[in-house]
């Protein structure tokens, strides 16, 4: 059974870098699909962030490339996601998952909670 | 890359079929038949019910079912149940690989 656990610091203070890793157990994902990550702030709407292909290749939603960076460790069968200068904006719970392809997430984290604040 | 447009909230009582609508344009779900669709309950991570416009995944219910129609989406849930009262979201493939929510449906059965 393929699952998806995501880590993150909880809590990080405006204009610093937030940093969230995605544990994957059950399947390695150097053997292929696309992994993603998508948030929602708090009683709104789902947000597209980025996806990374088992190989590298990445793809971010434009109105955050500037300040994303997402980078897969396939030796820790895990991938990660770097947002810099941080505001109360971003706010939301930050989830992970394998996507079959185009956009079909199939396998989702339960999501992690990053609060900016001061 | 604006947010496809759906509805706020669709109601239907037990049995009853609705119709969930995502609009996008001709750059998104007009372009592509890569159409997605989301259930999510409260405080849970959304579940994949409909792909590739009209496929469904493994164990998910055939109640669930979506179209297309130009630059608009549809997911129509038939003989609607109580369990359905949930959040719904669609998502659409557009141009460079990246892609696009829509604003979300609250589904309410009465």
């Amino acid at each position: 059974q393929v699952q998806l656990q995501e880590s993150g610091p909880g809590l990080v203070k405006p204009s610093e870098t937030l940093s969230l890793t995605c544990a994957v157990s059950g399947f390695s994902i150097s053997s292929g699909y696309f992994w993603g990550w998508i948030r929602q702030p708090p009683a709104k709407g789902l947000e597209w962030i980025a996806n990374i292909y088992h190989s590298g290749n990445t793809y971010y939603n434009p109105s955050l490339e500037s300040r994303l960076f997402i980078s897969v460790d396939t030796s820790q069968n895990r991938f990660s996601l770097k947002l810099r200068s941080v505001t109360a904006a971003d706010t939301a719970v930050y989830y992970c998952a394998r996507d079959r392809g185009f956009g079909a997430f199939e396998i989702w984290g339960p999501g992690t909670m990053i609060i900016v604040s001061s | 890359q604006s947010a496809l447009t759906q509805p706020a909230s669709v109601s239907g009582s037990p049995g009853q079929s609705i119709t969930i609508s995502c609009t996008g344009t001709g750059s998104d779900v007009g372009r592509y038949d890569y159409v997605s669709w989301y259930q999510q309950r409260p405080d849970k991570a959304p579940k994949l019910i409909v792909f590739d416009v009209s496929q469904r995944p493994s164990g998910v219910s055939s109640r669930f079912s979506g179209s297309k129609s130009g630059s608009t989406a549809s997911l129509t849930i038939s003989g609607l149940q109580a369990e359905d009262e949930s959040d719904y979201y669609c998502n659409s493939y557009t141009p460079s690989g990246t892609f696009v929510f829509g604003t979300g449906t609250r589904v309410n059965v009465l």
